[in-house]
């Protein structure tokens, strides 16, 4: 079982949608999590860490659900310029391995 | 410039070449991690490195990859005898901090072994 999982997508939404991903992980001691954004053939960029209480960055909230081992990320009023594919990462703190999920890809169509 | 520099931007090499990718990470970051990413997947790791310290290396798929930072700054990925399945982006990242918070990442190498 990978360590991280990620529904691939895609999702194709219109211009103003909401629109959420679930990231699973493995490893119920994880302590640090993470979401990454990578445009098409560019380096993957931090988006937000994601922290116990849940935490929101303007159009986008993260939230950490410890018991089902997962994390989500919601995207209000979707921009064509979110059109990207959202990263989940972990850290299982049992090492510096950071685990990347396959990534997530969203498309905004206008 | 003031962010991660890898170098070179693409590679093509022939099968059973030996490949050197380069790392500048950014002025002061303590940490520093190699990745590598295969086309629709994820980055997977490869090494970690504090300061000069190689403290983990064991996403190394096999002993034809080696890493150094022998100063503490820049990184090299040295691949020998390079093989088709080698075929990816390898990308570094930095972090100022020991691990991973708020790492900063390359663009990465696009490596194509023919």
């Amino acid at each position: 079982r990978k360590e991280v999982e990620q529904d691939p997508g895609p999702f194709n939404v219109p211009e103003g949608a909401t629109v959420a991903f679930n990231c699973t992980y493995s490893n119920s001691a994880s302590q640090s999590f993470f979401w990454y954004r990578q445009d098409c053939r560019k380096e993957p960029k931090l988006l937000m860490s994601v922290y116990s209480s849940g935490n929101e960055d303007g159009r986008f909230t993260a939230q950490l659900n410890r018991a089902s081992q997962y994390i989500s990320l919601l995207i209000r009023d979707s921009k064509l310029s979110d059109s990207a594919t959202y990263l989940c990462v972990v850290n299982p703190n049992t090492g510096n391995q950071f685990y990347f999920g396959t990534g997530t890809s969203l498309t905004v169509i206008p | 410039g003031a962010g991660v520099s890898q170098s070179p931007r693409y590679k093509v090499a022939k099968r059973g070449q030996d490949v050197a990718l380069r790392c500048d990470p950014i002025s002061g970051h303590v940490s520093l991690f190699w990745y590598q990413q295969a086309l629709g997947q994820g980055p997977e790791f490869l090494t970690y490195f504090q300061n000069e310290a190689q403290l983990d290396k064991s996403g190394l798929p096999s002993d034809r990859f080696f890493a150094e930072r022998p100063e503490g700054s820049v990184s090299t990925l040295k691949i020998q005898r390079t093989q088709q399945e080698d075929s990816a982006v390898y990308l570094c990242a930095s972090s100022p901090i020991q691990g991973h918070a708020e790492a900063f990442f390359g663009q990465g190498t696009r490596l194509t072994v023919v």
